[in-house]
Parts: C-alpha cells; sequence; structure tokens
C-alpha cells in the first residue's frame, strides 16, 4: 500500500485565499484524522471521521475551517479565508480496528502551508 | 482530560552514547501511551507503544521506554546512539477505547559526530 497521500505537499498563497488540502487516507482504513503542527503550540488534533463522518471536530479553530470526507478514500480540509497564522504543516492520518485495544494511526508525509 | 508533558525541546547528545528522552503524562483515566518519530521533512512514525502486560516496551531499532504509572512516566531510552537517530520525538497518550491522540510538544534529538 502507498500509505496516507496528501497533497500539496507544499501550499504558499496570499491571505484572504482559499486553500483546499487533500487526504488519501489507506485502503480499508475506517478513520481519518486530520492534525496541525506548529512551533507554537505542537501537534494539535483538529478532526477526526470515522466511517466518513465527523466524530469530533472540537480541534477546529474556527469557522474559517471546514472538513469533509465525502467518501472513504478522500478528505479535504479547506481554509476560507485564509490568514498568516494559518501557517503550519497539516498532516492526515488514518486507522483501521485491529481488534487489540487500540487502533494504530499511520501519518501522511504532511502539507507544509505558507500565508504571506 | 489526557495531555503530555516533555521538558526537553532539544536534546544534543554525542554519536554512541546514551540518551533519555522524558515523558509524563497525566490522566484520571487509563491509558494507551506511545512515541513518535518524526524524521525531517517527513510524517510521524510509531516507534513503540505501551497497551498493556509489561511495563517495558522495545521498538526494533534499540529503543525502549518504561511505563511507570506511579511515577506516571513513559521515557525513552537508547544505550548507544547513532547519527541516523537525528529526528524529533513525540510521546503521545490516548485514553483507553477513544480514539483521538494527545501529543506532548516533541523533543529535538540531534546527534553530534
Amino acid at each position: 500500500d502507498a500509505g496516507v497521500i496528501q497533497s500539496p505537499r507544499h501550499e504558499v498563497t496570499e491571505m484572504g485565499q482559499e486553500v483546499t488540502l487533500r487526504c488519501k487516507p489507506i485502503s480499508g482504513h475506517n478513520s481519518l484524522f486530520w492534525y496541525r503542527q506548529t512551533m507554537m503550540r505542537g501537534l494539535e488534533l483538529l478532526i477526526y471521521f470515522n466511517n466518513n463522518v465527523p466524530i469530533d471536530d472540537s480541534g477546529m479553530p474556527e469557522d474559517r475551517f471546514s472538513a469533509k470526507m465525502p467518501n472513504a478514500s478522500f478528505s479535504t480540509l479547506k481554509i476560507q479565508p485564509s490568514e498568516p497564522r494559518d501557517s503550519a504543516v497539516y498532516f492526515c492520518a488514518s486507522s483501521s480496528p485491529s481488534g487489540g485495544g487500540y487502533n494504530e494511526q499511520f501519518f501522511g508525509p504532511g502539507t507544509r502551508l505558507t500565508v504571506l | 482530560a489526557q495531555s503530555v508533558t516533555q521538558l526537553d525541546s532539544q536534546v544534543p547528545v554525542f554519536e554512541e552514547a546514551p540518551v533519555e528522552l522524558r515523558c509524563n503524562y497525566s490522566s484520571s483515566v487509563s491509558v494507551y501511551l506511545f512515541w513518535y518519530v518524526q524524521y525531517p521533512n517527513q510524517g510521524l512514525q510509531l516507534l513503540l507503544k505501551y497497551l498493556s502486560g509489561s511495563t517495558l516496551v522495545e521498538s526494533i531499532n534499540g529503543f525502549e521506554a518504561e511505563f511507570n504509572k506511579s511515577q506516571t512516566s513513559f521515557h525513552l531510552r537508547k544505550p548507544s546512539v547513532h547519527i541516523s537517530d537525528t529526528a524529533e520525538y513525540f510521546c503521545a497518550v490516548i485514553r483507553t477505547g477513544a480514539n483521538n491522540l494527545f501529543f506532548g510538544t516533541g523533543t529535538r534529538l540531534t546527534v553530534i559526530p
């Protein structure tokens, strides 16, 4: 399997523009997670889905952020309008039920977003 | 809620020397504990985990961590580091039965030749 795929790997945009980050989870995984990594705040969970349904979006910073998972193989994280403080690395991760009490999360390579 | 503290943001160490990266957690319920490693420009990879059983867990590349419930710690150790161990290491905790991981702020390990 190719692992979790994220695109683009790098994104540079200007303040006020819409940004869409994309994620393809590992085939067969039924949970998908979006994280944000910054120097100041470290790794933060933004939102996660189980079976394409958003379960916990309490980490989404504000209404400018939205996430969707229209099917089991694709998710998007959208920021509209973007602001310089949104500059960060955004990671997507996926997991599947293992029956062992914990479902290991596999991380994508991340999207480095720079908002000028 | 759960939280993780990694007191050392940066740890420089000479090649072949031992290293310990500290992790303390806070939780009122039972948890699972993890160490993830992030190599430059890459995503996070699971290094090792404690779910139950033996409190000492090991990775395939020589790292080990010991779960200490009384001290609420899960320190990561390696007796002899290599240049290739240079990376950022994250301690994480998850409540048993839950899905969301809580990460520490990370420790950047730099191995000096």
